[in-house]
């Protein structure tokens, strides 16, 4: 696609269910990011990947909370158990290594 | 490590007027930089970008940032705001050198008065 897609683009769900927020990158980028943006708060980084290197996980909030990326390519950010705290928008980005990175308009999860 | 501290949650300028958003960089090697904007219920959009050469770096809607390695800053500028620009606004930095993440600061909401 021409750019970044993320899906669903909004997500509620009830306290202590499982979810799963897809990434498509642009196809070529070897790098893919997820970050969190809670209301209030800025741009908090939850994981990188970077072609076949091992993901840098170190911010990641807690276990409930894992990625994985398939192919190189697709991504999915697993939450599970999820909690109240959880709520906020889940943005995807991938690029070039040592590029801009492109955006994705985000996945708005509701935890209620 | 890379870390961006920028300076100001809130920048409130009068249309016409200057604008200024201050970002500071710490980087172990030599840094790539960046500055999105993210207008409400968006995305993240490219500003600018500085990687080499030039260190005034200009960008779309009449932006630029200058690197000043000295400094170790990369302040965004715009001589003269609309109420366009009213948006949050936010620094990265990067390595580059190997493959490194980005690295963002806290973000600027600009706020432009009439």
């Amino acid at each position: 696609g021409a750019g970044v897609s993320q899906s669903p683009s909004n997500k509620v769900t009830e306290k202590g269910k499982d979810v799963e927020l897809r990434c498509d990158p642009i196809s070529g980028h070897t790098a893919l990011y997820w970050y969190r943006q809670s209301l209030g708060q800025g741009l908090e980084f939850l994981i990188y990947f970077q072609g076949n290197s091992a993901p840098d996980k170190s911010g990641l909030p807690s276990d409930r909370f894992s990625a994985e990326r398939t192919g190189g390519s697709v991504s999915t950010l697993t939450i599970q158990r999820t909690q109240q705290e959880d709520s906020a928008v889940y943005l995807c980005a991938s690029s070039f290594p040592q590029s801009e990175a492109f955006f994705g308009q985000g996945t708005r999860l509701t935890v209620v | 490590a890379q870390s961006v501290t920028q300076l100001g949650s809130h920048v409130s300028v009068s249309e016409g007027a200057l604008v200024l958003l201050r970002c500071n960089y710490s980087s172990s090697v030599p840094p790539y930089l960046f500055w999105y904007v993210q207008y409400p219920n968006q995305g993240l959009q490219l500003l600018l970008k500085y990687t080499t050469g030039a260190t005034l770096v200009k960008g779309i809607n009449g932006f630029e940032a200058e690197f000043k390695k000295s400094e170790t800053s990369f302040h965004l500028t715009k001589p003269s705001a609309h109420m366009s620009d009213a948006a949050e606004y936010f620094c990265a930095v990067s390595a580059n050198t190997g493959f490194q993440k980005l690295v963002f600061g806290t973000g600027t909401r600009l706020l432009v008065s009439p």
